[in-house]
């Protein structure tokens, strides 16, 4: 079945750049976007942005624009997510999810989340 | 940005009970609106796309309605693994925006 595994989790000081794994397996990684979503602590979902595994396109929140680079790696089935600059209300739940149908806007497997944590 | 309004912020129901949550976005979205149930410590779980149409895999008791502004999930009769918490997503416009949860517990 279609699975998203992520890498674990990191301890960053301020300032560092954290850099995160999404495997994916049981599908052609090509076809779907790959959608990053993160979770602070007791608080909702928040979008960060796409990439397309077929052409490297990205399409990333503007609030995060200068921040998050998107990449994948199709011979390894793998798109990265690095955050750089980081600082404590970077510290959330990770998750990066396929993005299906129309504007890649559904998410419907997702990966367990990769866990970071900002503090000095 | 579109905004996604959903209320309650909780609610307490038994099983077997009809549980209606609704999702309210600050601009038209046709039908451009998803539902997740989440778990704690777990990641989302797509129930409903597209305003109602039903994810494979997703139980049957879960409904969902509504377009352009204005949007329901409706649990017919809570089941004792429905005790999560609910998200609406909007992917009308980017960035892709959520609501901040309905958290449904046990009464």
């Amino acid at each position: 079945q279609v699975q998203l595994l992520q890498s674990g989790a990191a301890v960053k000081k301020p300032g560092a750049s954290v850099r995160l794994a999404c495997q994916a397996s049981a599908y052609n990684f090509a076809t779907y976007k790959i959608q990053w979503v993160r979770q602070a602590p007791g608080e909702s979902l928040e979008w960060m942005g796409w990439v397309n595994p077929a052409n490297g396109d990205t399409h990333i929140s503007q609030k995060f624009h200068d921040r998050v680079t998107l990449i994948t790696d199709t011979s390894a089935n793998t798109a990265y997510m690095e955050l750089s600059s980081l600082r404590s209300e970077d510290t959330a739940l990770y998750f990066c999810a396929r993005g299906r149908g129309v504007a890649a806007g559904l998410f419907d497997h997702w990966g367990q989340g990769s866990l970071v944590t900002v503090s000095s | 940005d579109i905004q996604m309004t959903q209320s309650p912020s909780s609610l307490s129901a038994s099983v077997g009970d009809k549980v209606t949550i609704t999702c309210q976005a600050s601009q038209d979205i046709s039908n451009d609106l998803n539902w997740y149930q989440q778990k704690p410590g777990k990641a989302p779980k797509l129930l409903i796309y597209g305003a109602f149409s039903l994810e494979v895999g997703a139980p049957s008791r879960f409904r969902g309605s509504g377009s352009g502004t204005d949007f329901t999930l409706t649990i017919s009769s809570l089941q004792p693994e429905d005790f999560a918490r609910y998200y609406c997503q909007q992917y009308g416009n980017v960035p892709y925006t959520f609501g901040q949860g309905t958290k449904v517990e046990i009464k």
